[in-house]
C-alpha cells in the first residue's frame, strides 16, 4: 500500500515552454502533497505544500508564479513549471500524506526535467 | 526551527560488515525522525521512523535506528551489509503542526558504498 506515482518520469523541453508534472496517490487519499526539488548529489529541498482544495503554501525563495501547483482532488496534484529555463533543470519529487498516517510521507519516483 | 546533520557524505563498507550511518538533529520540540533510502534516479523509500514509544526502531531490509535524546542522535545501523544496500540514505526530522500536518527537513545524505 501507500503508492505514489509521478508522470512523466523524464521530460526534455525547450527553454520558454511550460511543463506539467503529475503526482498521484494510487491507493490512499492524500489531503496533503509536497513538492521537492533535488539537485545532483544534493538533498531534497521542499518547494511547496499543497492541501486539497486550497492554495499551495510555498517555501521562502520559491516563485509561486513560476511553479504552479494544483491539488484539485484527494489523489492528484500537479506542478507546472512555467516558461522553463535551463536553471530549472532538476529532479522533482512529490510526496503524499494520508489522512490516517500524519507522520509519514510517501514519495513518488521523481521526474527528471531537462530544459534545453 | 529544526535541522539535520549527517556526518560523512560517503561511507564505504565491506560486504558483511557493520553499517553505521550517523544522524544528529536539532529540534525545539520532540521530533519525529525518519530514515529514507534513495536508489539512482528514483524517489525515496521509507526505511524506518521514530515518533513515540520504543527508542529502538526496526525497519525494512534489516536496518534499525536508535533515538537517543541525550545525544540528539538517530543513527542508522545494519549488522551485515549487502551489495544491494548501496544507495543514498537520508535522515529527516519533522514535527507535528496544529491540524495534523508535518514538514520534513532532510539531511544532506550519505552515499553508502558496499565493496566485495
Amino acid at each position: 500500500g501507500a503508492v505514489v506515482s509521478q508522470h512523466p518520469s523524464r521530460v526534455i523541453c525547450k527553454s520558454g515552454t511550460s511543463v506539467k508534472i503529475e503526482c498521484r496517490s494510487l491507493d490512499f487519499q492524500a489531503t496533503t502533497m509536497f513538492w521537492y526539488r533535488q539537485f545532483p548529489k544534493q538533498s531534497l529541498m521542499l518547494m511547496a505544500t499543497s492541501n486539497e482544495g486550497s492554495k499551495a503554501t510555498y517555501e521562502q525563495g520559491v516563485e509561486k508564479d513560476k511553479f504552479l501547483i494544483n491539488h484539485a482532488s484527494l489523489t492528484l496534484s500537479t506542478l507546472t513549471v512555467t516558461s522553463a529555463h535551463p536553471e530549472d533543470s532538476s529532479f522533482y519529487i512529490c510526496s503524499a500524506r494520508s489522512q490516517a498516517g500524519v507522520t509519514t510521507q510517501y514519495f513518488g519516483p521523481g521526474t527528471r526535467l531537462t530544459v534545453l | 526551527a529544526q535541522s539535520v546533520t549527517q556526518l560523512g557524505s560517503h561511507v564505504s563498507v565491506s560486504e558483511g560488515a557493520l553499517v553505521l550511518l550517523r544522524c544528529n538533529y536539532s529540534s525545539s520540540v520532540p521530533p519525529y525522525l525518519f530514515w529514507y533510502v534513495q536508489y539512482p534516479n528514483q524517489g525515496l523509500q521509507l526505511l524506518l521512523k521514530y515518533t513515540t514509544g520504543a527508542t529502538l526502531v526496526k525497519g525494512i531490509n534489516g536496518f534499525e535506528a536508535e533515538f537517543k535524546k541525550s545525544e540528539t542522535s538517530f543513527h542508522l545501523t545494519k549488522p551485515s551489509a549487502h551489495m544491494s544496500d548501496a544507495a543514498e540514505y537520508f535522515c529527516a526530522v519533522s514535527r507535528a503542526y496544529p491540524g495534523g500536518g508535518n514538514k520534513l527537513t532532510f539531511g544532506t545524505g550519505t552515499q553508502l558504498k558496499v565493496e566485495l
